[in-house]
Parts: structure tokens; sequence; C-alpha cells
């Protein structure tokens, strides 16, 4: 059965901390990994991953994927308030087109 | 001004009532989701549709059901078959199913009286 899961699945931590989100996956037919951030209410795209040991970055977010080790890790640098949130991981299933979804990890930064 | 758009924000259903939950999309997407998502439980999908007058059951399809009839909208009808409708729900769209990005609207919060 195709799985995705996050860890931890809730951090909290200071303004100004690094942190590192971790995502496993093992689904069929792999196309691609995903990360979003909501806040609240809709999920907003972050990265889309599909070949193996390339950085994606954006500002202090940065992530790779590890199509060996079946795992994706999102970085945070200098965390602000503004980043809390629920991050979410989804792994693209090629044979049944569709995105399989991690829980989530819960991210609140204090200040 | 692309996007997808949800109505209502908030819906109240009674024991009983079929209610329908509408979804637009002005991107041009050929492929539409529709997610329910519970407090610790993810996202969940309930139908997807790939193209137009097409579409298919996701995990938890039973007590729901879907049209599409416009490229640009994916209507949800939340059945009284459905028991524990409570959920928030997010209609998403691709440029087509074979792994592009989802785009989100913003979501519809069902609420049971």
């Amino acid at each position: 059965e195709d799985k995705v899961v996050q860890s931890p699945l809730s951090l909290v931590v200071h303004e100004g901390d690094t942190v590192t989100l971790n995502c496993s996956y093992e689904v069929t037919n792999f196309r691609s990994l995903l990360w979003y951030k909501q806040e609240k209410k809709a999920p907003t795209f972050l990265f889309m991953l599909t070949s193996s040991g390339i950085e994606k970055k954006s500002g202090r977010l940065s992530s790779i994927l590890d199509k060996k080790e079946l795992f994706s890790i999102l970085n945070i640098t200098a965390t602000q308030t503004g980043d809390s949130a629920i991050y979410l991981c989804a792994a693209f299933a090629g044979n049944n087109r569709k995105l399989i979804w991690g829980l989530g990890t819960s991210l609140a930064v204090n200040p | 001004d692309g996007g997808i758009t949800q109505s209502p924000k908030y819906l109240f259903r009674k024991e009983g009532q079929n209610v329908t939950l509408s979804c637009e999309q002005n991107l041009n997407h050929d492929a539409m989701y529709w997610y329910r998502q519970d407090p610790g439980q993810g996202l969940r999908l309930i139908y997807y549709s790939q193209i137009v007058n097409d579409f298919q059951k996701g995990d938890i399809a039973e007590g729901y059901s879907v049209s599409r009839e416009k490229k640009e909208s994916f209507p949800l009808t939340v059945t009284s078959a459905q028991k524990n409708p409570t959920a928030f729900y997010l209609c998403a769209s691709s440029m087509t199913s074979g792994g592009e990005t989802q785009y989100f609207g913003p979501g519809t919060r069902l609420l049971v009286l």
C-alpha cells in the first residue's frame, strides 16, 4: 500500500532556530514529491521535487529529495513566527495518478 | 486574476439533508480534485476528475457525489448517506493528472446542526 510518513508530527522552536522536517515515502511508480504550507486554510505550494540530489531553494526554505533512500527533507533557516503552520508532504503515484499525502508536521515558532 | 474559488466558506447541514459545495477554477486546468481534511488525519481524496464528463472515486467516496459538466466546475454533493460530514473540504486543480502541482481553493467548512 502506498504511504507517506512525516516526522516529527509537531515541533516547537524559537525564532531564529533552524528546523528540518522529514518525509519518507513508499509509493508505486513514484513520479514526484511535493511540499505545501498550510496556515489555517488552503495549502499553498512550496516545492516539487523530481530529481534526486538537486536542492530547491526559496528564501529561507530549501528541500532535497533522495530517491535511493526514499525520503525528502524541508529545511527552514532563521525561523520566524510567520513560519508557524502545518507543512504537508505528498508523493505522486504514477500508477493511479494521484497524490498520497502525509499527515503533516505542525510547526510552532515562538518569539 | 486566475485561481480557484470555493463557496460557501461555511455551510450548515441539517440531518437528512443533501448539500452542495461549489468549486470553480479559471486556470484552464484539466484535472480537479475534492479532499476532506479532519484534524490529525491529513488530506483524504474523495473524488477526482481528469477530464470533462468523467470522474473517479477516491479513497472515501461513500456518501458523496460529483459532476463534471464543465471544465471549470466540479461541484461536490454531500448526501444524507454521509453520516459524519463535519470537516474542512478542499478543492484543487492541476494542469493534468500527470503529477503536476495541485493548487487549492480556500476551502469550505461544513458543520452539522
